[in-house]
């Protein structure tokens, strides 16, 4: 089952806003992945985590890979209505098995 | 092809029947990774794949679902005496290297089991 507790399950935001979701878990993990999956399509990859405490930004996304290594946060600023899709964390212990959380939901009104 | 490729993309079969899925991954990737995903929940991992090697099928929900990789490019997902609850999208993913943190994934297959 999954082991990754992601929230909030969904969002109703303005253009131009500021989004902010994370996934937690009671495991540690050596690598924190965030995907963005739209209708009938696979996930894309948007961000990946290597060491704990590390920051990384993909233009208007940054994201962050929890310091206990059980952690990790995904924020997007000024949001705009393609960013509309379903966002997933994923982490893994091995790089081989990576464990999926169920997802953020973000509607953008334009 | 530039992307992995599944086929087919809509599956529909009766209880009972045997399916296979193929997947087509991004040509020299060496790892292959099995994913099934239901209905408003995240990917869960069902295999992976180095080369021709199947290293890890600790997510296969039971012996009714068989996965091959014999050349080490194109996989088959097989799901033998399909149930209701079978029902589902399929993704494949590649990835370069052995290990999958930059994993490219196909559009998926979804399985209606009737």
């Amino acid at each position: 089952g999954q082991q990754l507790n992601q929230s909030p399950q969904s969002m109703f935001i303005q253009e131009g806003e500021d989004v902010s979701m994370n996934c937690t878990s009671s495991s540690i993990f050596n690598t924190w992945l965030w995907y963005k999956q739209d209708p009938g399509e696979g996930p894309v990859l948007l961000i990946a985590l290597y060491k704990a405490g590390e920051l990384t930004s993909n233009g208007r996304l940054t994201a962050q890979f929890g310091i206990t290594r059980k952690d990790s946060f995904l924020n997007i600023s000024a949001s705009i209505p393609s960013d509309v899709g379903i966002y997933f964390c994923a982490a893994s212990g091995n790089f081989n098995k990576f464990y999926f959380g169920s997802g953020t939901k973000l509607n953008v009104k334009p | 092809g530039a992307g992995v490729s599944q086929s087919p993309r809509y599956k529909v079969a009766k209880r009972g029947q045997d399916v296979a899925l193929r997947c087509d991954p991004i040509s020299g990737h060496v790892s292959l990774f099995w994913y099934q995903q239901a209905l408003g929940q995240g990917p869960e991992f069902l295999t992976y794949f180095q080369n021709e090697a199947q290293l890890d099928k600790s997510g296969l929900p039971s012996d009714r679902f068989f996965a091959e990789r014999p050349e080490g490019s194109v996989s088959t997902l097989k799901i033998q005496r399909t149930q209701q609850e079978d029902s589902a999208v399929y993704l494949c993913a590649s990835s370069r290297s052995g290990g999958g943190s930059e994993q490219f994934f196909g559009p998926g297959t979804r399985l209606t089991v009737l």
